[in-house]
């Protein structure tokens, strides 16, 4: 199972600041995904990365930026926050296995709340 | 258009007893099949996972059926313990695609 770690968990900021969103996982899986998910709601995947150097926008629009630098890496940024970007942010990674079937393991989440 | 549907919000289960959870898709090329569990301000952990080329797997008290003719799985839970208060979700992926998620399913145990 992947050590997957998310900083901050809890994050409230006024409108307008920039934000990062740390992820990281020691497992050395190559792929890794945000979700973002509001209560109730199911998960949506709003970015992923399949390797270094490689990011993709997901099926939810966001106007959130990622980057992946390094294979253990995958921040997520928000230039400018609204309370429209107040949810539950959720960094996922797992390992490419070539034939699918690929369990996605998750970190803690991080709560964000913009005022 | 929801490819991955559990369309029960809450189940209430006595401690002790069976709980089911269901999930149902659409779309007959997934091919994998996971459920997670998600407590308030957590991230999902896994559960348990199932292959299309098969119809069972069991995990302790934890066993998934997939019907792929009904395009349904569902989970058990036997026998129910206060910690399983939780929402569950069922996730389902195409070869080498990204996973699509329901809406969650919330477990209350009653002791």
């Amino acid at each position: 199972e992947a050590d997957i770690y998310q900083t901050p968990r809890y994050l409230v900021i006024g409108t307008g600041k920039k934000i990062t969103l740390e992820c990281s996982q020691t497992m050395g899986h190559d792929k890794m995904y945000w979700y973002q998910q509001d209560p109730g709601m199911e998960l949506h995947l709003i970015h992923y990365s399949y390797g270094v150097n490689s990011t993709e926008k997901g099926d939810l629009s966001s106007e959130s930026t990622v980057s992946r630098i390094r294979t253990e890496h995958f921040p997520l940024t928000l230039e400018s926050a609204r309370p429209s970007h107040t949810s539950q942010y959720l960094c996922a990674s797992s390992e490419s296995r070539g034939v699918g079937q690929e369990t996605q393991y998750f970190g803690p989440g991080t709560r964000l709340l913009v005022l | 258009d929801q490819q991955v549907k559990q369309n029960s919000p809450s189940l209430s289960v006595q401690e002790g007893r069976i709980s089911i959870l269901n999930c149902d898709y659409t779309n007959s090329m997934f091919d994998y099949f996971l459920w997670y569990k998600k407590y308030p301000a957590e991230g999902p952990t896994f559960l348990i996972s199932i292959s299309s080329i098969k119809d069972k797997n069991e995990d302790g008290r934890f066993t998934v059926f997939l019907n792929k003719s009904a395009k349904h799985l569902s989970l058990h839970i036997v026998p129910s313990q206060p910690g399983d208060s939780a929402v569950y979700f069922c996730a389902a992926a195409a070869y080498t695609q990204k996973l699509v998620f329901g809406q969650g399913t919330r477990l209350t145990i009653n002791p």
